[in-house]
């Protein structure tokens, strides 16, 4: 079945400096699926990519889509502590998801 | 709050018991989800509803777990005599359904403690 796996696990980060998050496909998808999980919280929706190659931003956060659709990234700028989290992507498997194990962030203030 | 709600939020339970959850989904979405997350895992699949038919199930969902979703509205999972394997938060997402690209919105979960 489809795997997704992420990088890294862990992603200690002082503020105000930027880091990236990345995630694999086994397969290709038809779209990729970004969500973060606070500590204590559950998986709370953040954006979708569609196309093949696309960037899109949500203030300090930049997500793309690989030119093969098999691969996205999240890159963080001037990380700030309200960033603290788990952030998961997923791709569609049929009508189910499948995520990542997360990339799980702190933040040195 | 018209989100996604989750009832118990906490359920302690000993080995052995049966326990069962309820999830409402948004009012107009007809696809409900259930997941399972253990500690540093993302949300695994477990079933998954259209309206009132449960469509997959994972291998995941042992013969000790059932779920329904009876009127195509709330769903409850059930799982019967409890087994330590068991604790883990247990999440529910529903979608709208409909075209290639289904956003699903998860509640805040029951967090299972198997005794």
């Amino acid at each position: 079945g489809q795997q997704v796996m992420q990088i890294p696990q862990y992603q200690h980060v002082q503020e105000g400096e930027d880091f990236t998050t990345y995630c694999n496909s086994s397969t290709t998808l038809s779209n990729i699926q970004w969500y973060k999980q606070r500590p204590g919280g559950h998986p709370v929706f953040l954006i979708q990519l569609v196309k093949s190659g696309e960037v899109k931003k949500q203030k300090r956060l930049t997500f793309q889509f690989g030119e093969a659709k098999k691969n996205s990234s999240l890159h963080i700028t001037a990380t700030q502590t309200t960033d603290v989290g788990t952030y998961f992507c997923a791709g569609p498997d049929d009508y189910k998801l499948s995520f990542g194990a997360g990339t799980t962030v702190t933040v040195r203030a | 709050d018209t989100g996604v709600s989750q009832n118990p939020r906490h359920k302690i339970t000993k080995r052995g018991q049966n326990v069962t959850f309820r999830c409402d989904p948004i009012s107009e979405h007809n696809r409900l989800y259930w997941y399972r997350q253990t500690l540093g895992q993302g949300p695994e699949f477990l079933t998954y509803f259209q309206n009132e038919a449960q469509l997959e199930k994972s291998r995941l969902l042992s013969d000790r777990f059932s779920a329904e979703r009876p009127k195509g509205s709330f769903s409850t999972l059930e799982i019967q005599r409890t087994e330590q394997g068991d604790s883990a938060m247990y999440l529910c997402a529903s979608s709208l359904g409909g075209g290639h690209v289904d956003t699903q919105y998860f509640g805040p979960g029951t967090r299972l403690t198997v005794l």
